[in-house]
């Protein structure tokens, strides 16, 4: 069965350094997403992106923030410099259309700023 | 804009009980609805979604939720808890007719621990 994939699982980075999450979509699917959950809250969504640019973000999505469909398979999130408030779970999604279609997630990558 | 209450944070069941998660939502347009599981240390898996047909809608492993629009409830049900059904769940919608990157709204989540 396709999977979403997110690399790596567990990433820890020291304040103010930049750090990119990684995530392989579903191949045939035309919508991506990051959300994040910290630790005891709930899932936030973060940004979505389609047809190379984005088409909604989140008042946290700041310009901290940035994601990039550098080739045809993998869709990264870039925080530029890490603040201990970014520590949380990052999931990427995709699907094949908006709303009526489901999302698929990641596993997740859990990021740890120190 | 839409949002999603789960009452309750922690759910407790005996296996072989009904297992009720509660979800209320709000939506200034027709919702989609969405029941999500989270496994330890694994990612979220679809368990069922609404998206206007029926209102009664069956999910994997025996869940099933009915969309109720008076009371803008979506609660998830299953008949016998299985010691397996232990995880969170997650509640969520999203305005009906996105045609952009729609975003998906959570609830706080439910944390279902079934006991022996």
């Amino acid at each position: 069965e396709p999977e979403v994939t997110q690399t790596p699982s567990h990433q820890v980075t020291q304040m103010g350094q930049e750090v990119i999450l990684r995530c392989v979509p579903i191949s045939n699917h035309l919508y991506f997403y990051w959300y994040r959950q910290i630790l005891g809250q709930k899932v936030e969504f973060l940004v979505s992106f389609y047809n190379n640019e984005i088409s909604e973000k989140s008042e946290i999505f700041d310009d901290q923030f940035s994601v990039e469909r550098p080739d045809g398979s993998n869709f990264t999130l870039k925080i530029r410099s890490t603040k201990l408030e970014d520590s949380a779970m990052y999931f990427c999604a995709s699907s094949e259309l908006a709303g009526i279609t489901e999302a698929f997630f990641g596993q997740g990558t859990r990021l740890t700023v120190v | 804009a839409q949002s999603v209450t789960q009452l309750g944070s922690h759910v407790s069941v005996s296996e072989g009980a009904l297992v009720l998660l509660r979800c209320n939502y709000s939506s200034s347009v027709p919702p989609y609805l969405f029941w999500y599981v989270q496994y330890p240390n694994q990612g979220l898996q679809l368990l069922l979604k609404y998206t206007s047909a029926a209102t009664l809608v069956k999910g994997i492993n025996g869940f099933e939720a009915e969309f109720k629009k008076s009371e803008t409830s979506f609660h998830l049900t299953k008949p016998s808890a299985h010691m397996s059904d232990a995880a969170e769940y997650f509640c969520a919608v999203t305005a009906a007719g996105e045609t952009s990157g729609s975003r998906l709204t959570f609830g706080e989540g439910t944390q279902l621990t079934v006991n022996p």
